[in-house]
């Protein structure tokens, strides 16, 4: 069974307007950590933001905000005010057991977005 | 800011081949990682590396897979025998003891002809 699911291949989103990538997971694990990084078109992996499961709150940065819904285990993305530069593969990826030991990330299929002028 | 550097960015090479990739991960980060990323796919695990030695390693990780951090600064895959379907993008990563964020370098393309 997929442990994380994105299911939207391709996303469009005018400039200046917010986007939600959606993201669900699967775990048995009580301890878990969720994460959200950008692949640009050069291919490299730039980390975005991450959500623990005991975190109370929804992790914000900058123009990135974790909508964390752990009953429904879900942990969409959200970004605000869309810029050209956004216009990449966004992978969602989760880290199970004690997040700060070292365990491995498994990662979703990505979601393309595309960000129109 | 600190960060994970790979060599190289790019290499090509002949089935058969064997291969080496580097990775300088960032300088007091504890756990090591090889993910790779077969053009167009997901990204996945190969294999994470903690005091020396591998703590985990993935099904694709087989006989013809080695980890080894020589000194106090690199990291390296070997491949022994290049296949064509390994041919794919290949990310180190490291994250520090304690911490939540595993970083990534920008990857070395690895073609296989």
């Amino acid at each position: 069974a997929q442990k994380i699911t994105q299911t939207q291949p391709g996303m469009f989103v005018q400039e200046k307007e917010a986007v939600t990538l959606d993201c669900t997971y699967d775990t048995s694990d009580p301890s878990y950590g969720l994460f959200w990084y950008k692949q640009p078109s050069s291919g490299e992996m730039i980390f975005l933001i991450y959500q623990g499961s005991y975190d109370q709150q929804n992790a914000t940065e900058g123009r990135y905000s974790l909508n964390f819904q752990k009953a429904r285990k879900s942990a969409n993305l959200v970004i605000s005010a869309s810029q050209l530069g956004d216009s990449a593969m966004y992978f969602c990826a989760m880290r199970e057991g004690r997040v700060n030991q070292g365990g491995k990330l498994i990662f979703g299929q990505g979601t393309e977005l595309s960000v129109k002028p | 800011e600190p960060e994970v550097t790979q060599t190289p960015s790019h290499q090509v090479t002949q089935m058969g081949q064997e291969v080496i990739l580097r990775c300088v991960p960032i300088s007091n980060h504890l756990y090591f990682y090889w993910y790779r990323q077969i053009l167009g796919q997901k990204v996945e695990f190969l294999v994470s590396f903690y005091n020396n030695e591998i703590s985990e390693k993935s099904e694709i990780f087989d006989d013809q897979f080695s980890v080894e951090r020589p000194d106090g600064s690199n990291f390296t895959l070997k491949i022994r025998s290049t296949k064509l379907e390994d041919s794919a993008m290949y990310f180190c990563a490291s994250s520090e003891a304690g911490g939540n964020t595993i970083y990534f370098g920008e990857g070395s393309w690895l073609t296989v002809v």
